[in-house]
């Protein structure tokens, strides 16, 4: 059974529209994260968080908010999406953080028209 | 800051060849260095990670040694298959901080021919 799960696996959302990409854990991590994948750019860091009803800012959190309302729960959410955020989006987990795996869910592919 | 540099894609080899994907890194703390790997639709998973410097990692076939006075953690295989094709992270994580995050390489495509 995956241990991370991403929900939707696709979804095609307007220019200005609201987007929210969920993520659920089952590894009972303490850590998960926010990435996004672009050709060229590899994985990019957007949030993370270490406890539930906390957040932290990565490197490219511009225009992106996210949610951990309980541990196994992790949302991002596109407020006015925008055409530059087409993109692939990854949710991992992790058990302690900076020197331990993380484990990816299987993506969420998101196109903004 | 930390960050990681790895060799740019895509790399294209036949069947059998040897392969070697750079990666250096940058960093004022105790690094874990970690390669992933990412299959086509696939999110990354880990390949192997190696805590402490001078080590060997290995799984797979692949293999890369933390090199600490050279800042680097080169991923090698002797003989690659078809069926390696994917993309290649080198991944640093910094165990002195507090933030838990993993700092990626821009990843590398490697395309192996029959």
């Amino acid at each position: 059974e995956a241990a991370v799960t991403q929900s939707p696996r696709s979804k095609v959302a307007v220019t200005g529209g609201k987007v929210t990409l969920s993520c659920h854990q089952t590894n009972n991590h303490d850590y998960m994260y926010w990435y996004r994948q672009d050709t060229g750019h590899g994985l990019r860091l957007i949030h993370y968080s270490y406890v539930a009803d906390s957040t932290e800012k990565g490197d490219i959190p511009d225009g992106y908010k996210a949610s951990r309302p309980s541990q196994e729960n992790f949302s991002l959410i596109l407020e006015l999406a925008s055409l530059s955020q087409t993109a692939v989006y990854f949710c991992a987990s992790s058990p302690q953080g900076a020197g331990d795996t993380q484990y990816f869910g299987p993506g969420t592919r998101l196109l903004v028209l | 800051g930390d960050s990681v540099t790895q060799t740019e894609g895509p790399v294209t080899l036949s069947e059998g060849t040897s392969l070697t994907v750079n990666c250096s890194y940058e960093t004022k703390q105790y690094p874990t260095l970690f390669w992933y790997v990412q299959y086509p639709g696939e999110g990354p998973q880990l390949l192997f990670k190696v805590p402490k410097a001078n080590e060997k990692g290995s799984n797979r076939g692949f293999e890369a040694t933390y090199n600490k006075e050279a800042t680097s953690f080169h991923l090698q295989k002797a003989s690659v298959q078809e069926s390696d094709s994917a993309v290649y992270y080198c991944a640093l994580g910094d165990r002195g901080s507090a933030l838990g995050r993993l700092h990626f390489g821009a990843g590398t495509q490697l395309i192996v021919i029959p």
